[in-house]
């Protein structure tokens, strides 16, 4: 099985902060990583698929790179929707999920 | 638009089996894989694993063979998701998620609103 890691777990940041998180995978996926983010009480959201695509709807400050085992997420300018936990999925092989980035202030 | 109704929430004693439904509303319901993850009370996202709208094939994660069985019925445009031998472990909240089969790279872009599922005597 693959297994993801995410860095780092937590991180506290103000509004207008640049924002980065890292995936990383135990093995090359080459650009089958999604990032979704959750919060509280409610079902995880799709921000972008296939390493650097941008979900329909979801806002232009959010973006994604990378290939093969390491991969980022970065929200340009932190906004107060944006306190949330970020987590990265591999669906290269199934599929398993990292354990999350709690954002928050 | 897509949306994924799923059934309410479960009570259940340690040892017994639930089974969870999510329905599909907006898409061709054939046209779709579904899965389902699970997150335990403050913790993180877990891939349970998936099944196919037509045949019913499932997918598993090693730590969920033999005791979960996923199935579907066309007919209602209906998932299902069966959990045996529950244990205090498996409290958490079940969610289903669609991925359209369109050959990848698979994401999940829709998701039911979970159903809670608690195991206590």
């Amino acid at each position: 099985d693959i297994q993801m890691t995410q860095s780092p777990t937590s991180l506290s940041a103000s509004i207008g902060d640049r924002v980065t998180i890292t995936c990383r995978a135990s093995e090359a996926i080459r650009t089958y990583l999604n990032w979704y983010q959750q919060k509280s009480g409610k079902p995880p959201n799709l921000l972008i698929y296939a390493a650097s695509t941008l979900q329909s709807g979801v806002p232009s400050r959010f973006s994604g790179s990378g290939s093969g085992a390491e991969f980022t997420l970065t929200i340009s300018s932190l906004q107060p929707e944006d306190f949330a936990t970020y987590f990265c999925q591999q669906s290269y092989k199934t599929m398993s999920f990292g354990p999350g980035t709690r954002v928050d202030i | 638009q897509v949306k994924l109704m799923q059934s309410g929430a479960e009570v259940k004693e340690p040892g017994a089996s639930v089974k969870v439904s999510c329905k599909l509303s907006g898409h061709s319901f054939t046209d779709n894989y579904f899965h389902w993850v699970r997150q335990a009370p403050g913790q993180g996202l877990e891939w349970m694993g998936v099944v196919t709208p037509i045949g019913g094939f499932g997918t598993y994660a090693h730590s969920f063979q033999g005791r979960v069985t996923m199935t579907t019925d066309t007919s209602t445009s209906t998932v299902y998701l069966g959990l045996s031998g529950l244990t205090s472990d498996d409290t958490g909240i079940y969610y289903c998620a669609r991925v359209v089969a369109d050959g990848g790279p698979y994401h999940m872009d829709v998701w039911g609103e979970g159903t809670t599922v608690t195991v206590s005597s």
